[in-house]
């Protein structure tokens, strides 16, 4: 089955940038869609489409694909931002979708 | 406003069937795309299926023969069944709309 390969954790300081990636092999075909899930509460979709912003997300969160690899920056990181961050996309053939392993995110 | 309310017994045993409904409210049905996912607890986000804009059902392999998912139309509903569960199903189960429209989540315990 197909997979997307996340890194386990990414450690920032206030007002710096965050940046985290999503590899999986169909991305070059595949849009990549990012989540920020808090403790408690259910996924808030921050970036879709790759690149595209949905209302009420801050400007900071941007995202981007190259080739195998999306990345999801956080440019001007706040406190607010700490949570787990799931990429997620679909295989070639578009019958089977999955959500990467997912990044911790830590403000300090 | 579009909104999704999930139903569904939240306590079951050991191979009995998981049935949870999500009904949509304030939004149309057409060209419907709906999700369901899960987390166990600790765990990550693992996507269970979907019935896409044109019909078609598609599960993640490894629940396949196991999952079904389900639209009626004529409620704004759908449905997710999973037969045979074991202690390894628990977890908070989601319904979503497209992709930035999630329910408020079901949490699933199953006892031996």
């Amino acid at each position: 089955s197909y997979e997307l390969t996340q890194s386990p954790s990414v450690s920032v300081s206030p007002g710096q940038t965050a940046r985290i990636t999503c590899s999986g092999d169909a991305l070059p075909l595949k849009y990549v869609y990012w989540y920020q899930q808090k403790s408690g509460q259910a996924p808030l979709l921050v970036i879709y489409e790759d690149t595209e912003r949905p209302p009420g997300i801050p400007e900071r969160f941007s995202g981007s694909s190259s080739g195998t690899v999306a990345t999801l920056t956080i440019s001007g990181a706040q406190l607010d931002d700490e949570g787990d961050y799931y990429c997620y996309s679909m295989d070639s053939s578009g019958n089977e979708s999955v959500f990467g392993p997912g990044t911790k995110v830590t403000v300090l | 406003q579009v909104h999704l309310q999930q139903t569904g017994a939240g306590r079951l045993k050991s191979s009995e069937t998981l049935s949870l409904t999500c009904s949509i409210s304030g939004g149309s049905f057409n060209n419907f795309h709906g999700s369901w996912v899960r987390q166990a607890p600790g765990k990550g986000l693992e996507w269970i299926g979907e019935i896409t804009h044109n019909g078609t059902i598609n599960y993640t392999p490894s629940l396949k023969s196991r999952v079904t998912i389900s639209v009626d139309a004529s409620k704004s509903q759908f449905s997710l069944r999973v037969t045979s569960v074991t202690v390894a199903d628990t977890a908070m189960y989601y319904c979503a709309r497209g992709a930035g429209l999630w329910g408020q989540g079901t949490q699933v315990t199953v006892s031996p």
